[in-house]
């Protein structure tokens, strides 16, 4: 158990939808990281927050937006859904001060039909 | 900009014998190294990682690495393969802290009884 904790388990949607993947990170870790992972694309950084703050932004779609909370626990939100976004998407968090590991929550398998 | 190869999609194994997983990157500096693994419906766990120092590290489950700058690769080894070993393996790259993780292909694990 990584400490970072990740809901819901499994959604599974209609395309068009828009829903909301929420993010708890290890106590003390002010960094959260969203990554998605798919067949076609493997595993690719979405967007990055630290302390409540956007701090770096990867191959993230328009349709896609995150943010982090003063508790900071993070949202990621998706919405316009298309069947391609189907995929395993991943919280991690890291702590600050020079240590640099990203530990991973269990993630979320959004399915798009 | 920063990439990872993972040159082997699939490996197999018989237990007990030995595991290396290739990894090579591409970065101008010293990269941030990591390897992650990722059993069946499960999140990314940290095997061990390199930030400077000893080019040789160790991690959890058994699990080594060596850092070769002269090749830009950062192998993973175990001498004993068990079966519980089953799983895919991501090596990863960051360069600076607090960055974004780039990932490689993954490498899927089979270990034949």
């Amino acid at each position: 158990d990584s400490g970072v904790t990740q809901t819901p388990k499994h959604l599974i949607t209609a395309t068009g939808q828009r829903v909301t993947l929420r993010c708890s990170p290890r106590s003390g870790d002010l960094s959260v990281y969203w990554y998605q992972q798919s067949l076609d694309q493997g595993l690719q950084f979405l967007i990055q927050y630290y302390n409540g703050e956007e701090r770096a932004k990867g191959n993230i779609l328009e349709r896609f937006s995150a943010q982090q909370f003063p508790d900071l626990h993070s949202e990621l939100n998706l919405s316009s859904l298309e069947l391609g976004d189907s995929a395993l998407y991943f919280c991690a968090s890291s702590p600050s001060g020079g240590r640099y590991e990203q530990y991973f929550g269990p993630g979320t398998r959004l399915t798009v039909t | 900009a920063q990439s990872v190869t993972q040159p082997d999609i699939h490996i197999t194994v018989s237990e007990g014998a030995s595991l290396e997983l290739r990894c090579n990157y591409s970065y101008g500096a010293t990269p941030y190294l990591f390897w992650y693994v990722q059993s069946p419906g499960q999140g990314l766990q940290l095997l061990l990682k390199y930030f400077s120092g000893d080019t040789l590290v160790q991690g959890i489950k058994g699990f080594e690495a060596e850092f070769k700058r002269s090749q830009s690769s950062f192998n993973l080894r175990k001498p004993s393969v068990h079966w519980s070993d089953a799983a895919e393996y991501f090596c990863a790259v960051g360069k600076a802290a607090g960055n974004k993780l780039t990932f490689g292909g993954g490498t899927r694990v089979l270990v034949k009884p």
